[in-house]
């Protein structure tokens, strides 16, 4: 069962606009979460994280915004570049965890 | 440079085969992970171990299997009984094994089974 869900496969989003990539979990036992940016037969990349005793964390142009009691957490990437095109994966772990606990994905194409 | 090597790139194999992708960490992490990647499948763990000479089963272990023999080496061996081997596979590491806070990937091993 999946317990890391990203329920929107694609997004397209123009050059210089904001991207929001959503993500939503179940297992309230997860305490720390991450996005992990992947490129066409690469390993994906680690991005930005957030631990569940925050409900934001910035880096640069992104940033992460968890809402515990709705169990969801989005990416904004402002503004968003053509090279930040690739596939975003939500990913989550818990106290007890052994691995992280993936989301299918989202994949954003920026155009110019 | 440290990192994770997963070697080969690209691998073709026939049906009933079995065959050993490669993983190598000179990051000196104690934990390393096994995933696979399927369009549309996000990505499934499959083995993991968290010392050397010690291994779990993932999500989705059924016709794999894996050896840690040293801290920097955990090959995974697709035996001729996994039923879908096409795929992307990502090995990775991390410094903990418990709580894990990031895991940082190789680039993949694309097999292709015929």
């Amino acid at each position: 069962d999946q317990q890391v869900k990203q329920n929107s496969p694609s997004l397209s989003v123009q050059e210089g606009r904001i991207s929001i990539l959503n993500c939503d979990y179940t297992n309230s036992m997860f305490d720390y979460f991450l996005w992990y940016k992947k490129y066409p037969a690469e390993g994906p990349t680690f991005l930005i994280s957030i631990s569940s005793i925050k409900d934001k964390n910035e880096d640069g142009r992104f940033t992460v915004f968890l809402n515990k009691s709705a169990k969801h957490l989005s990416l904004h990437i402002v503004p968003s570049q053509p090279g930040d095109s690739a596939v975003y994966f939500c990913a989550a772990s818990a106290n007890s965890g052994y691995a992280l606990n993936f989301g299918k994905g989202t994949s954003l194409l920026v155009t110019p | 440079d440290g990192g994770i090597t997963q070697s080969p790139k690209y691998l073709f194999r026939k049906e009933g085969q079995n065959v050993t992708l490669s993983c190598e960490q000179n990051l000196n992490h104690d934990a390393m992970y096994w995933y696979r990647q399927d369009p549309g499948q996000g990505l499934r763990l499959i083995y993991y171990s968290q010392i050397v000479n010690d291994f779990q089963k993932g999500d989705i272990a059924e016709g794999y299997s894996v050896s840690r023999e040293k801290k920097e080496s955990f090959p995974l061996t697709v035996t001729s009984a996994q039923k879908n081997p096409t795929a992307f596979y990502l090995c990775a590491s991390s410094e903990q094994r418990a709580q894990v806070r990031a895991l940082h990937f190789g680039n993949g091993t694309r097999l292709t089974v015929t």
